[in-house]
């Protein structure tokens, strides 16, 4: 079975300092996984995903991902946080692209 | 394009009331889903198309809930009868399975009052 843990709720962090937002999966075969942003009263947005290529995957915004598999985790990084980063951020696992699962989410905030 | 087109934005309606609740997908995007949030139990996926065929439905709460896409380029989620605890974001998303990546639409706020 697939599932998606992401640690905390509420991360808070000053503007410019590092953003780390943890993510660890559980699934049985090498999964495709997904980084999304949600901001107020919008939908999901895709911020980057991990195919089975390379093991650092750069997305949009400046955010990056680093898949390990030794670890099942995919957590998501930006070096410099600004305050328009701060959003909703999703999680996801998938073996099977018409089953897509989701974690809890993160809110971020960004403190100027 | 456009994206994925999601209406009404907002609904508020009284329980017992007919909803529903239409999307349209991106053009060339093969597969739609049905997602609802909420707080409590996050996003869970109701129900999933491909070629416009429902393929998996068992995340429809109950039978009160029903979902249809008659082509390519619309389906709906209809709520018969309305129940507050059916208060809920609701998405739809499009995507192809070659290009594995689920788009996700603005939503509609749902309250049930």
């Amino acid at each position: 079975a697939q599932s998606v843990t992401q640690l905390g709720s509420h991360v808070s962090v000053s503007e410019g300092a590092l953003v780390l937002l943890r993510c660890n999966y559980s699934s049985s075969v090498p999964p495709y996984l997904f980084w999304y942003v949600q901001y107020p009263n919008q939908g999901l947005q895709l911020l980057l995903k991990y195919t089975s290529a390379a093991t650092l995957v750069k997305g949009i915004n400046g955010f990056e991902a680093e898949f390990k598999k030794s670890e099942t985790s995919f957590h998501l990084t930006k070096p410099s946080a600004h305050m328009s980063d701060a959003a909703e951020y999703f999680c996801a696992v998938s073996e099977d692209f018409n089953k897509f699962y989701f974690g809890s989410g993160t809110k971020l905030n960004v403190k100027p | 394009d456009a994206g994925v087109i999601q209406s009404p934005r907002h609904e508020v309606t009284e329980m017992g009331q007919e909803v529903t609740l239409r999307c349209k997908p991106i053009s060339g995007h093969n597969s739609l889903f049905w997602y609802r949030q909420t707080m409590m139990r996050g996003l869970e996926l109701l129900i999933y198309f491909n070629n416009n065929v429902p393929i998996d439905d068992s995340g429809m709460p109950e039978d009160r809930f029903s979902a249809k896409m008659p082509n390519a380029s619309f389906s709906t989620l209809k709520i018969q009868p309305s129940e507050p605890r059916d208060s809920a974001v609701y998405f739809c998303a499009s995507g192809t399975a070659d290009g594995y990546t689920q788009y996700f639409g603005p939503g509609t706020r749902l309250t049930v009052l």
